[in-house]
């Protein structure tokens, strides 16, 4: 079976603060894909990225970034100077690969962000 | 290009009763996937249909049931409601082909309330 865990339920930083959302993950799966999804109040979960379980590589993304590393089935996701449009509820998610999304997302409990002005 | 559409975006219903939600696809994915997602549980699998063939099933009693049409579109329907299925209830599509990499987009919910 597959596990999510974001162990932090709640992070409150004052605006321009660095941030780091913890996500750490369990499969027996050799292929898998790993996600981070956005939620704000409105209630749709925007994607913001997606990694394969081949490509370690970390990426940037503006003053988001990611780091994979299988060693320790984590991948995490850091938001550099925070802004309060940041506030949300962040998910991590994990599928089994070759199966072109059968297997539907394994979620996260979410951590929730709260940035302060 | 337009995203995933659902409809309608609130709903409330009576024990007992039956609903069914409708979830449009992006155009040109063929997957859609619906979820559950609850204060308590979390954001939890229900099914997921590819060319009009349910692929997968969560761990949700018969009551959950859904189809896919010809067009990709899809609805779910739920019977019998219980105050448990109050929930917000999103589908996401995505292109679904074998090897495509399950990039899955997510509409705005039904909000269900049942009372």
């Amino acid at each position: 079976a597959q596990k999510v865990t974001q162990a932090q339920t709640e992070i409150s930083v004052v605006e321009k603060e660095d941030v780091t959302l913890d996500c750490v993950y369990e499969t027996r799966d050799t292929t898998y894909y790993l996600f981070w999804y956005k939620q704000p109040p409105s209630g749709e979960l925007v994607f913001l990225i997606r990694r394969n379980s081949f490509d370690e590589q970390n990426e940037i993304s503006g003053r988001y970034s990611w780091n994979f590393q299988k060693s320790t089935s984590s991948f995490n996701f850091t938001i550099t100077a925070s802004q309060v449009v940041d506030s949300a509820v962040y998910f991590c998610a994990l599928t089994a690969g070759g199966r072109g999304g059968a297997d539907g997302l394994t979620f996260g409990k979410g951590t929730h962000l709260i940035i302060q002005p | 290009k337009a995203g995933v559409t659902q409809t309608p975006r609130y709903l409330i219903k009576t024990r007992g009763q039956q609903v069914t939600l409708s979830c449009s696809p992006i155009s040109g994915h063929r997957s859609v996937s619906w979820y559950q997602q609850t204060p308590g549980q979390g954001l939890q699998f229900l099914f997921e249909y590819f060319s009009e063939t349910q692929r997968n099933k969560g761990n949700f009693p018969g009551r959950f049931s859904g189809r896919q049409f010809s067009n990709s579109r899809s609805e779910m329907n739920v019977s019998t409601l219980e105050l448990g299925d109050s929930a917000l209830y999103l589908c996401a599509s995505s292109l679904g082909g074998e090897g495509s990499g399950t990039e899955a987009f997510f509409g705005q919910g039904t909000r269900l309330t049942v009372v």
